[in-house]
């Protein structure tokens, strides 16, 4: 069974540009999540959707961040306009759906976001 | 290739008490270890970072080591409380890459 994928692995770009950021979750996982680090700071969370729909979207840094999840399978994170201070390694997990909840989320490898 | 292991997978104590978790890495080429706590259903909290220069982090009534040597950390608990009951994760990070533990599940009984 394929993991949690994330692409590009690697993104640089110029302050002013925008990027946008995929996340395949594994297949049938409902929650799905995106953390970033900001260098040499910790992992924090972003948002959180169930299905296409977002649970929580408290540690989503500013307006120029948009998440999306239509239909519920992957998810985009777009940045526009990018600022130097949005480099950084963007996480993105998933995990299923159940009634009791707390399922390990199943992290990517990660997108590296350089913005010069 | 680093793995990350985290022991016990599961722990049941009464509230007050004292506890320990523990966190182990066969790499010990690290740049930080991140302890992160989970709720049902939640994204991951982080808790404490340790950078590999550091021995130790404090916050409130958590306290996390790092014995990069060893490969091992552990994050201390004083007084638990039920608030306290989740799943907590580890995180090691090395060149380019985040690698994150197995979690112990935790419930701290009234």
């Amino acid at each position: 069974e394929a993991g949690v994928t994330q692409f590009p692995s690697h993104s640089v770009i110029e302050k002013g540009q925008t990027v946008t950021l995929r996340c395949d979750p594994i297949s049938g996982h409902d929650n799905l999540y995106w953390y970033r680090r900001v260098m040499g700071k910790e992992i924090k969370f972003l948002l959180h959707f169930v299905k296409e729909s977002k649970q929580d979207e408290s540690g989503m840094p500013n307006n120029r961040f948009l998440a999306e999840r239509t239909g519920g399978t992957y998810s985009t994170l777009k940045v526009q306009p990018a600022e130097l201070e949005d480099s950084g390694v963007y996480f993105c997990a998933s995990s299923p759906l159940g009634l009791a909840g707390g399922y390990e989320q199943y992290f990517g490898p990660g997108t590296r976001l350089t913005v010069t | 290739k680093q793995e990350v292991t985290q022991i016990p997978a599961a722990l049941s104590v009464p509230e007050g008490e004292n506890l320990v978790l523990n966190c182990s890495f066969t790499d010990s080429a690290i740049y930080n270890l991140q302890w992160f706590r989970q709720d049902p259903g939640k994204g991951l909290t982080s808790l404490l970072l340790i950078q590999s220069s550091q021995r130790e982090q404090t916050s409130g009534r958590l306290n996390a080591s790092l014995d990069k040597s060893s490969g091992r950390s552990t994050l201390y608990i004083a007084a638990s409380q039920p608030g306290d009951s989740a799943t907590y994760l580890c995180a090691v990070e090395g060149y380019q890459k985040v690698t994150f533990g197995t979690g112990t599940k935790l419930q701290v009984i009234p």
